[in-house]
């Protein structure tokens, strides 16, 4: 089955600068890669995706980049925000009823 | 629309007790899963389904069984409870089009258990 790799477990960040937070992926036929934001005691949300035919998506300030020869993907924010703190939650799949397999998960924390 | 639901939120069993969680979902979803969530491990694959009258093992379903008897609700049952088995559990549901692509999960609000 999928096995997802995510790096850091921990960022620390100050207010304006960029984050970044990497997965790799096992399964070659993955063909969908989400990002989930979880504030303290939320559900998590879906915040931005990426499917395996485009290799980069931008939504504001929010960024996703696909590498399917080397199976990592990428979530990048910039002009970081104290309010972007939370846990992100990596995910790949899609081919198998929808499931996915997370990421261990990051924690990023803004401080102002 | 209320997406999806769970119920309860908080729970506390003791050791060999039984519950059922349910989730129930308005969006006329396919397809359902629960989830755990353990600190540093991240959200764990129980049991999925992919309609109605149809369930399948996830990644960890020792100690887990589960129902979907209508669309919209799935229910978790722990049959005799274990420590183990303290966490956090989170519903799902998604789709996929008729083109084949598949949409991500709309998550429930979870479960918090405690097995003492």
């Amino acid at each position: 089955g999928e096995n997802v790799e995510q790096h850091p477990s921990t960022l620390s960040v100050q207010e304006g600068d960029s984050a970044v937070i990497k997965c790799t992926y096992s399964d070659s036929a993955s063909n969908y890669f989400p990002w989930y934001k979880q504030e303290l005691g939320k559900r998590p949300q879906l915040i931005i995706d990426i499917r395996s035919n485009v290799g980069e998506k931008k939504d504001q300030r929010i960024a996703v980049t696909l590498n399917k020869t080397a199976k990592h993907f990428s979530l990048h924010i910039t002009e970081t925000q104290p309010e972007d703190s939370a846990v992100y939650f990596c995910g790949a799949g899609g081919t198998s009823y929808g499931k996915l397999t997370f990421g261990q998960g990051t924690i990023l924390t803004v401080h102002p | 629309n209320a997406g999806v639901t769970q119920t309860p939120k908080f729970r506390v069993l003791k050791t060999g007790q039984s519950m059922t969680l349910l989730c129930a979902q308005d969006m006329n979803h396919e397809y359902m899963y629960w989830y755990r969530q353990d600190p540093g491990m991240g959200l764990r694959l129980i049991h999925y389904s992919v309609g109605e009258g149809t369930t399948a093992k996830g990644e960890v379903p020792d100690g887990y069984n589960v129902s979907r008897l209508k669309k919209q609700n799935f229910l978790l049952g722990l049959e005799s409870a274990a420590p183990s088995q303290t966490s956090v559990y989170f519903c799902a549901s998604s789709f996929t089009t008729s083109g084949g692509e598949n949409y991500g999960y709309t998550f429930g609000s979870g479960t918090r258990l405690t097995v003492v």
